[in-house]
């Protein structure tokens, strides 16, 4: 149980486009999913915290404007990277947080999307 | 805010040997400390964790102690083996449904057979 998947697992594009990037949760539903991001060889760092029918928190030092998050529904997040530019080449990776967790944190990761913008 | 340091960066050893990394945390209050292990371009994975009314855990060749008036917790790894090669995070965070975590920088363990 508690299996996330996302989409696209990696993806390559033109400096000024956008790319969306998928977080499924497979098997619970999620009220709340979280996004990081994590450059080569370095932590992963918290961009924003998805809430289901609701805006997104996102932490200091993060464009809500550039980096759109849309949770739809109870198993389904999205994270648009818009304009994107190559300092925004990383790899993405959503959580979430399965319902009745003994530890009501306790996350669960999607395998990671690397975005290369060119 | 939380604040979570990890040490060491990097950490070699040879097959069976122990491993211990080290992470401090800044905010008292928090109460949830989790253990991922990152292999290479693929996700964390949860190994361990630990609330702040147990001192230790321990599943099998993997524990971690949590000593709460200094503020560190540690992961040990015995008998460690070549598949133990990879990428250990820490985290903080307060055990409720509305915080987040805050990881350390990780570590990269190196088994050597």
């Amino acid at each position: 149980g508690a299996v996330v998947s996302q989409h696209p697992s990696w993806v390559i594009c033109k400096s000024g486009t956008s790319v969306k990037i998928e977080c499924r949760s497979l098997d619970f539903q999620a009220t709340t999913m979280f996004w990081y991001r994590q450059f080569p060889k370095q932590s992963l760092m918290l961009m924003a915290t998805s809430n289901e029918g609701s805006k997104a928190t996102y932490e200091q030092g993060v464009e809500k404007d550039k980096f759109l998050i849309n949770h739809a529904s109870l198993t389904l997040s999205t994270l648009t990277v818009t304009s994107a530019h190559p300092e925004d080449s990383s790899f993405y990776i959503c959580s979430a947080r399965p319902p009745g967790s003994f530890s009501p944190n306790e996350q669960f990761f999607g395998p990671g999307t690397r975005l290369t913008v060119l | 805010g939380e604040n979570v340091e990890q040490h060491p960066s990097t950490l070699s050893v040879q097959e069976g040997d122990s491993a211990v990394i080290k992470c401090t945390y800044s905010d008292s209050a928090s109460n949830y400390f989790p253990w991922y292990k990152q292999e290479l371009g693929k996700r964390p994975q949860l190994i361990i964790d630990i609330r702040s009314n147990v001192g230790e855990k321990k599943d099998q060749r993997i524990a971690v102690t949590l000593n709460k008036t200094a503020k560190h917790f540690s992961l040990h790894i015995t008998e460690t083996q070549p598949e133990d090669s990879a990428v250990y995070f820490c985290a903080a965070s307060l055990n409720s449904g509305y915080s987040t975590l805050t990881f350390g920088k990780g570590t990269m363990l190196l088994v050597s057979p």
